[in-house]
């Protein structure tokens, strides 16, 4: 069973800075990988989906890489703002087009004004 | 499209009654999937379907849950009889089988049984 693990669990960064976020699978056979966000009592929000043919996906300040052979993904933050105060989740998905996800435990990121 | 639709949005109820919890796909997807969450476990997927068939139950932690998929726009999980560990946020998500797969979210239910 595909184990996903994301370090830190927690981030405190001030307004403005970059940030990187960390994901490690221990499947490397993934058919997409999806990164979300999770407000506190919310459902999640997909943020970018990484096909299993790219290396990276970028929407806005946003940017995820993929290298499938090391079972790793990253997430960059750039220029935080307050408003990405969020957990943020990894989730490859199951290769076989089932389509399932399996999920880290997330990041929980706090960015202070 | 109003998104994936989860009802209710919170329910309370008494150890050994049945709870159902509902669900309406974006529509146009043919894939629904029914989550947990809690804070020891994190998410973890229940069932899912593909065209209303269910396709892997294997997440299901007892007999006492069940769900069906009569139709392309409605789901529904059960819990019978319900006990105190089931307590969690139950989320519900949509996509389409094919293509660029994206899963989206319903904002879930939060269950607690007292």
């Amino acid at each position: 069973k595909q184990e996903v693990t994301q370090i830190p669990a927690a981030l405190s960064v001030p307004e403005g800075e970059n940030l990187v976020l960390n994901c490690s699978f221990t499947d490397s056979a993934i058919y997409n990988l999806q990164w979300f966000r999770q407000d506190p009592g919310k459902g999640l929000t997909s943020l970018l989906l990484i096909q299993s043919s790219q290396r990276e996906q970028t929407s806005g300040r946003l940017n995820a890489s993929l290298d499938k052979s090391s079972g790793r993904s990253t997430l960059y933050i750039a220029a935080s703002q307050p408003g990405d105060s969020a957990t943020y989740l990894c989730a490859p998905q199951d290769p076989t087009g089932a389509n399932n996800l399996f999920f880290g435990t997330g990041t929980r990121l706090t960015v202070i004004p | 499209d109003a998104g994936v639709i989860q009802s209710p949005r919170h329910e309370v109820t008494e150890m050994g009654q049945e709870v159902t919890l509902r669900c309406k796909p974006i529509s146009g997807h043919n894939s629904l999937f029914w989550y947990r969450q809690t804070m020891m476990r994190g998410l973890e997927l229940l069932i899912y379907f593909n065209n209303n068939v269910p396709i892997d139950d294997s997440g299901m932690p007892e007999d006492r849950f069940s769900a069906k998929m009569p139709n392309a726009s409605f789901s529904t999980l059960k819990i019978q009889p319900s006990e105190p560990r089931d307590s969690a946020v139950y989320f519900c998500a949509s996509s389409q089988i094919q293509g660029v797969n994206i899963q989206y979210f319903g904002a879930g239910t939060r269950l607690s049984v007292l």
